[in-house]
């Protein structure tokens, strides 16, 4: 049975601070990982991932992919308030993109 | 060049009654996705359709829920004598390929929000 599986489920921290969110998968037909932001509104796109080791970044964020072990971290330094939401992990195989339970990130100023 | 446009934003609705969400995908979208958030959850899968057809339902319960992508139109999800455990926000995404084509992430609409009192 496809899965995703994120973890830790729920984080606390204070500004400033590093976090690793991390996402194992295992899916028959992988095409590509995808990190997604969700506020309150919808899921804001933050990453794609198709190859290992290679690392993408933006700003503050950064998320590395590895194929042979089946999963992603997504890193995010220096947090800041605005960095709480709850990060969603994504794989894509042929027809489909399942998601993981997400992990809700809360950062104390 | 507008987003995926959900509708309503809210919806109340009575055990037993229907309910009707619409999405309208980006322009140039042909593939639909329906996902379920229930609250403190990450998103679940429900049904993905392209004009038409009916790609996977696997996520969708057997009873009650239906989705439809017209020739013209938005994308309907369907949920009959709906009951509390319904109470949930739906959000709706596309893309102009299919998920196997991992060239463009999926765009993601509002949600709506529907509670059943």
């Amino acid at each position: 049975e496809d899965k995703v599986v994120q973890s830790p489920l729920s984080l606390v921290v204070h500004e400033g601070d590093t976090v690793t969110l991390n996402c194992s998968y295992e899916v028959t037909n992988f095409r590509s990982l995808l990190w997604y932001k969700q506020e309150k509104k919808a899921p804001t796109f933050l990453f794609m991932l198709t190859s290992s080791g290679i690392e993408k970044k933006s700003g503050r964020l950064s998320s590395i992919l590895d194929k042979k072990e089946l999963f992603s971290i997504l890193n995010i330094t220096a947090t800041q308030t605005g960095d709480s939401a709850i990060y969603l992990c994504a794989v894509r195989d042929n027809n489909d993109m399942r998601f993981g339970a997400g992990t809700r990130l809360t950062v104390k100023p | 060049n507008a987003g995926v446009m959900q509708n309503p934003r809210h919806l109340v609705r009575r055990r037993g009654q229907e309910a009707r969400l619409r999405c309208s995908p980006m322009k140039g979208h042909s593939h639909v996705y329906w996902y379920r958030q229930l609250p403190e959850e990450g998103l679940k899968f429900m049904v993905y359709l392209q004009k038409e057809n009916i790609i996977d339902e696997s996520g969708m319960p057997k009873e009650r829920f239906s989705a439809e992508f017209p020739k013209e139109g938005p994308s309907i999800l369907r949920i009959q004598q709906v009951v509390r455990g319904d109470s949930a926000a739906y959000f709706c995404a596309s893309s102009p390929q299919g998920a196997g084509s991992y060239n463009s992430p999926l765009h993601f609409g509002n949600g709506t929000r529907l509670t059943v009192t």
